[in-house]
């Protein structure tokens, strides 16, 4: 299986918005609304942002919002602030039993 | 609080053998599918393997080839990663995440700080 893809960076300026898509196949994305979101703040352990295509874990702000179409998903942060700056990833379950996570996307806030 | 705490990692030759624990709190431990992921120095997240709460049923990336094994041990809320023939590819910081809900392992709610294992050549 290969990884999903996202773009290697993103940036956009406080206030703004951005989006950051994660593209999959019909095996995985295109397939199963079991798709998830990480956010990595360096040197720390991932977050859960974003589950099941479009839900909120307790305690995650709604600035952050996750769809999808076909066989990509995307996430977007409205509203960006300084510390929203970190990496992100998308995950997604796949035919089969694994578990398959994206390159991850570095956003800079300008 | 949830808290995950991996130990057990640090240097081993390739070919080499190491297991890693995870020790829980904070949850019904038996409830909840875990996982470990891996990632490897400035790399992204890979997933290694999740089992099932019961212990019973186990799910591994594909590319381990069945170097690994995952298990758990409900009485001691314990998590487990044996790893066989280490390569140096293995090189990474492994993490033991509790899954968020009862019914699947497809996201991880709760991640420990994370251990490195080394692998040299």
């Amino acid at each position: 299986q290969s990884a999903l893809t996202q773009p290697a960076s993103v940036s956009g300026s406080p206030g703004q918005s951005i989006t950051i898509p994660c593209t999959g196949t019909s095996n995985d994305v295109g397939t199963y609304n079991l798709v998830s979101w990480y956010q990595q703040h360096p040197g720390k352990a991932p977050k859960l942002i974003i589950y099941q295509v479009t839900k909120w874990p307790s305690g995650v702000s709604t600035r952050f919002s996750g769809s999808k179409s076909g066989n990509t998903a995307s996430l977007t942060i409205s509203g960006l602030q300084a510390e929203d700056e970190a990496d992100y990833y998308c995950s997604s379950a796949e035919s089969g039993t694994q578990i398959l996570f994206g390159g991850g996307t570095k956003l800079t806030v300008l | 609080e949830v808290q995950l705490l991996e130990s057990g990692g640090g240097l081993v030759q390739r070919g080499g053998s190491l297991r890693l624990s995870c020790a829980a709190s904070g949850f019904t431990f038996s409830t909840y599918a875990m996982t470990w992921v891996r990632q490897a120095p400035g790399k992204g997240l890979e997933w290694v393997s999740s089992i099932r709460g019961g212990g019973a049923i186990a799910y591994y990336a594909d590319s381990l080839k069945g170097r690994f094994i995952i298990s758990r041990d409900n009485s001691k809320n314990m998590l487990s990663l044996e790893m066989n023939n280490l390569r140096a590819e293995d090189t990474a910081v492994y993490y033991c995440a509790k899954v968020r809900d009862t019914g699947g392992y497809y996201e991880y709610d709760s991640w420990g700080q994370g251990i490195l294992v080394t692998v040299s050549s």
